[in-house]
């Protein structure tokens, strides 16, 4: 039982490279949830899935996308990106108040 | 919207020294309040929660809160603490469909 895993750990990417953030869960959670962490502001909401086959915006959407491929598996992607999105992105899964959370994947964009 | 607040960016204490990390709370109606903790290169973890009920919470680890609606607070307690449990703690909010996290207090416990 594995909670929620995320891939990659690491990733260093040039200005206007795409990449896909992978993540997945085994706990049968029906929520899942993308953040990232940046010093000083908390996590911050960036996309939602209240179920499979849907998705909804967070707080800071703006130049990522997500697919709920399955009721296990949530990735964001990045289609062009910027440094303003070096940061820390958490996965996590569970209801509203009560999450579990990956280990998180360090984005470096050059 | 729905915010808390962590005034203290660091928590400096002793081992053994009581625990204390501060948080308060702005919400319209009753709030659902929650502590997470993150250690070192980790995910955050869940501690505890406030939804309604009795004012003190107990959660995971020996970690406890106190619900104060008058002074609008919720802060983490831990009477006796670990250097295992130098940490960043976050205190968070139920806002609609997800959590407004506050920015999250570095607690160090020294031995």
């Amino acid at each position: 039982n594995a909670g929620v895993t995320q891939t990659p750990k690491f990733q260093v990417l040039k200005t206007g490279q795409s990449m896909t953030l992978q993540c997945a869960q085994d706990m049968n959670h029906n929520s899942m949830y993308w953040y990232r962490q940046d010093p000083g502001m908390g996590l911050r909401l960036i996309y939602y899935s209240a179920s499979e086959g849907t998705t909804d915006k967070g707080e800071v959407p703006n130049g990522y996308n997500v697919s709920r491929l399955n009721k296990r598996e949530f990735s964001l992607r990045l289609e062009s990106a910027a440094p303003s999105q070096t940061s820390v992105y958490f996965c996590a899964g569970g209801v509203v108040g009560e999450q579990y959370f990956g280990p998180g994947t360090r984005l470096t964009v050059t | 919207a729905q915010s808390v607040a962590q005034p203290e960016d660091q928590v400096n204490v002793a081992e053994g020294n009581p625990l204390t990390v501060k948080c308060t709370y702005s919400v319209s109606g009753n709030p659902y309040l929650f502590w997470y903790v993150q250690y070192p290169n980790r995910g955050l973890q869940f501690l505890l929660k406030y939804i309604t009920g009795d004012n003190l919470v107990k959660g995971s680890y020996g970690f406890e809160a106190e619900f104060n609606k008058s002074q609008t607070s919720f802060h983490l307690k831990k009477p006796s603490a670990l250097v295992s449990d130098s940490a960043l703690y976050f205190c968070a909010v139920r806002d609609d469909y997800k959590l407004s996290f506050g920015a999250g207090t570095t607690v160090t416990v020294r031995a």
